[in-house]
């Protein structure tokens, strides 16, 4: 039972277009996370989003931005893709306990191909 | 920066036989430590977690946590075909900012 919906699930996109991931969660999860996933590679955290908070981590700060018009939904925009973005794009969203975090839910990804 | 590993980076098991997964992190100030199941197709789901060192048994997985090794591992008792997947380990230093960090992951492949 997948509660964190992404979409869409596969994305073909040229180099120097921009590109538009949606994430949604049913959970009322206070926090929604975006991870990029290489193949051979550990799933790095991009950003997240507690509340309308955003955090995003130093390295991909300016490769990545990001929306949260409300708890349920979360975007990752991608301004002017290049070959480097071909990955799969993981969201999750978890709440935040005691100021720890809590357990992630995952969402099946989205897979972005740039050519 | 807190660096994760996992060993080994596959590991094929018979149906009924005990898996073993490591994984170490670099950061002594690590706090929690998940671990995280994949299958294919599927997004990553939560495991179980530790916190404190020693065991944890949930059902047929056991985590163990040493934090003073900075070790941490999952031991997966009488393998089904469906525990077939690729397996995380993930790190929070406890300072919610920071979210996770995975490890590469284990890839377990278990016949019949």
């Amino acid at each position: 039972d997948t509660t964190v919906k992404q979409n869409p699930r596969y994305k073909l996109a040229r180099v120097g277009k921009p590109v538009n991931l949606i994430c949604s969660q049913t959970m009322n999860h206070d926090t929604m996370y975006w991870y990029q996933k290489k193949p051979n590679q550990a799933p790095k955290l991009l950003l997240f989003y507690y509340d309308k908070i955003l955090n995003r981590e130093a390295d991909t700060f300016e490769k990545f931005q990001s929306s949260r018009p409300n708890n349920s939904f979360c975007s990752l925009y991608i301004g002017s893709a290049g070959l480097e973005y071909s990955a799969m794009y993981l969201c999750a969203s978890s709440r935040r306990t005691g100021g720890l975090t809590g357990q992630l839910y995952f969402g099946e990804g989205s897979k972005l191909t740039v050519l | 920066q807190q660096k994760v590993q996992q060993s080994p980076e596959s590991l094929i098991v018979p149906e009924g036989g005990m898996a073993s997964l490591n994984c170490t992190f670099s950061d002594r100030n690590s706090q929690y430590f998940w671990w995280y199941r994949q299958h294919s197709g599927e997004g990553p789901k939560a495991l179980m977690s530790i916190f404190s060192n020693g065991d944890k048994k949930e059902g047929r997985f056991t985590a163990h946590l040493n934090k003073a090794s900075l070790h941490v591992s999952l031991h997966i008792k009488d393998s089904q075909p469906s525990d077939s997947a690729l397996y995380f380990c993930a790190v929070s230093m406890g300072n919610y900012a920071q979210g996770l960090t995975f490890g590469l992951g284990t890839r377990v492949s278990v016949f019949p």
